[in-house]
């Protein structure tokens, strides 16, 4: 069955570039949407944004200044990139198969920690 | 803030029944049948448990069921057992540019 990897720095610093990236094994990641969710310690999920595997984004309005998804189809890749990082994007990071109606399949999820 | 509203905590005892209400608006949880639900137990990723409003993945225990009224979605679980103890969070798709919105979650414990 398909599963999810998020995978990248455990640790960046402040004003820098978090980049994450997400594999998908067991399945194709083409024709659907994915997505990047984040989870602060204690907190809900927020939904940071998506990519169809033509390139199309869709990215919460909260964020969008700051993000930047990419897909790369010949690796089952799809990436995140969050510019200026401060202490408040410290979260666990998900990634996961959007169907627009769900998030069907979950990534087990990674910790990033905004610190010096 | 969350964009759709949910009760903080929620308890029962093994076998009874409890409900999870999620309110939103009509931009959202009341303009679209795109109501799902997750369930997560400490250090987990969300589990999909309802899509659709009332849908059961595969898998999926039958004693877990959704329904919605106007705004309000609602899940019910009955027959609680021990392993029902979690938290669960509610999801909607929204017509405004943020498109997915989350309730804030709600911390089931079964007593």
């Amino acid at each position: 069955q398909v599963q999810l990897q998020e995978s990248g720095p455990g640790l960046v610093k402040p004003s820098e570039t978090l980049s994450l990236t997400c594999t998908v094994s067991g399945g194709s990641i083409s024709s659907y949407y994915w997505s990047w969710i984040r989870q602060p310690a204690g907190k809900g999920l927020e939904w940071i944004g998506r990519i169809y595997t033509s390139g199309s984004t869709n990215y919460n309005p909260s964020l969008k200044s700051r993000v930047t998804m990419s897909v790369d189809t010949s690796k089952n890749q799809f990436s995140l990139k969050l510019s200026s990082v401060t202490a408040a994007d410290t979260a666990v990071y998900y990634c996961a198969r959007d169907f627009v109606r769900d998030f069907d399949i979950w990534g087990q999820g990674t910790m990033v920690t905004v610190s010096s | 803030q969350s964009a759709l509203t949910q009760p903080a905590s929620v308890s029962g005892s093994p076998g009874q029944s409890i409900t999870i209400s999620c309110t939103g608006t009509s931009s959202d949880v009341g303009g679209y049948n795109y109501v799902s639900w997750y369930q997560q137990h400490p250090g987990k990723a969300p589990k999909l448990m309802i899509y659709e409003v009332s849908n059961r993945p595969s898998g999926v225990s039958n004693r877990f069921s959704g329904s919605k009224s106007g705004n309000t979605a609602s899940l019910t679980i009955s027959g609680l057992q021990a392993e029902d103890e979690a938290d669960y969070y509610c999801s909607s798709y929204t017509s405004s540019s943020t498109l997915r919105v989350f309730g804030g979650g709600t911390k089931l414990t079964v007593l």
